[in-house]
């Protein structure tokens, strides 16, 4: 099974209000890193956080990591019809380069 | 251009042909990945190569070849193509050691469809 898990799979919001995303993994990381995937396209980078980071921060994303219970969040906050996309969290495991991606959350933001 | 091309974009083939699918960087990364996604899966690796002449199955690897004969190439063959390999295949590239972590930078993709 996926290593990383993410919750919800579909969420639906109005602009303006914010967008959580969970997502939970099983074994230890280096790190755990969130892309985006707009429709049709190829998956963009986000944001990394490190296993020893508890929370970064970039522009209106704010990433969570508790290491203890495996799991991380990605707050998006203010969002924006442009926003629609699936998000998928992917975890480094130290295995040569490779990430193990979770099967993503599909956002809709109207406008 | 700069970056990470894949060609062709849409694919339709028919059931035992042979497919190329080609992956070309411009970065010069040590590291290029296969991945495909498909309903339901999310992305799944399929191979991966950590330099030339390096490659190593990933988690679906059956019915696929790849080889990596220059660092900016990395192109992935379905030997005989079947119905089950219909699906969105996504290049990635990366440059492990950097400090930026593991951060992979995908191709735009390729549509295959098998009739």
């Amino acid at each position: 099974s996926q290593q990383g898990e993410e919750d919800p799979q579909a969420l639906s919001i109005q602009e303006g209000e914010n967008a959580t995303m969970n997502c939970s993994y099983k074994t230890s990381i280096n790190n755990l890193q969130w892309y985006r995937q707009n429709s049709g396209r190829g998956l963009v980078h986000l944001i990394l956080i490190r296993s020893n980071e508890r929370e970064k921060h970039s522009g209106r994303l704010r990433v969570t990591l508790d290491t203890s219970k495996k799991s991380s969040s990605l707050l998006i906050t203010a969002s924006r019809a442009a926003d629609t996309a699936s998000y998928f969290c992917a975890t480094d495991t130290n295995q040569g380069g490779k990430l193990i991606f979770g099967q993503g959350t599909e956002l809709s933001v109207k406008p | 251009d700069a970056g990470i091309t894949q060609s062709p974009r849409y694919k339709i083939t028919e059931t035992g042909r042979q497919v190329t699918l080609m992956c070309h960087q411009t970065w010069s990364h040590s590291y290029m990945f296969w991945y495909r996604q498909d309903l339901g899966h999310g992305l799944r690796l399929i191979y991966y190569s950590a330099a030339a002449d390096i490659t190593d199955k990933g988690e679906v690897p059956d019915g696929y070849v790849v080889s990596r004969s220059k660092t900016e190439n990395f192109p992935l063959t379905l030997e005989s193509a079947t119905r089950s390999q219909t699906s969105v295949y996504f290049c990635a590239s990366s440059e492990p050691w950097t400090g930026g972590g593991d951060t992979q930078y995908f191709g735009p993709g390729t549509r295959l469809t098998v009739l």
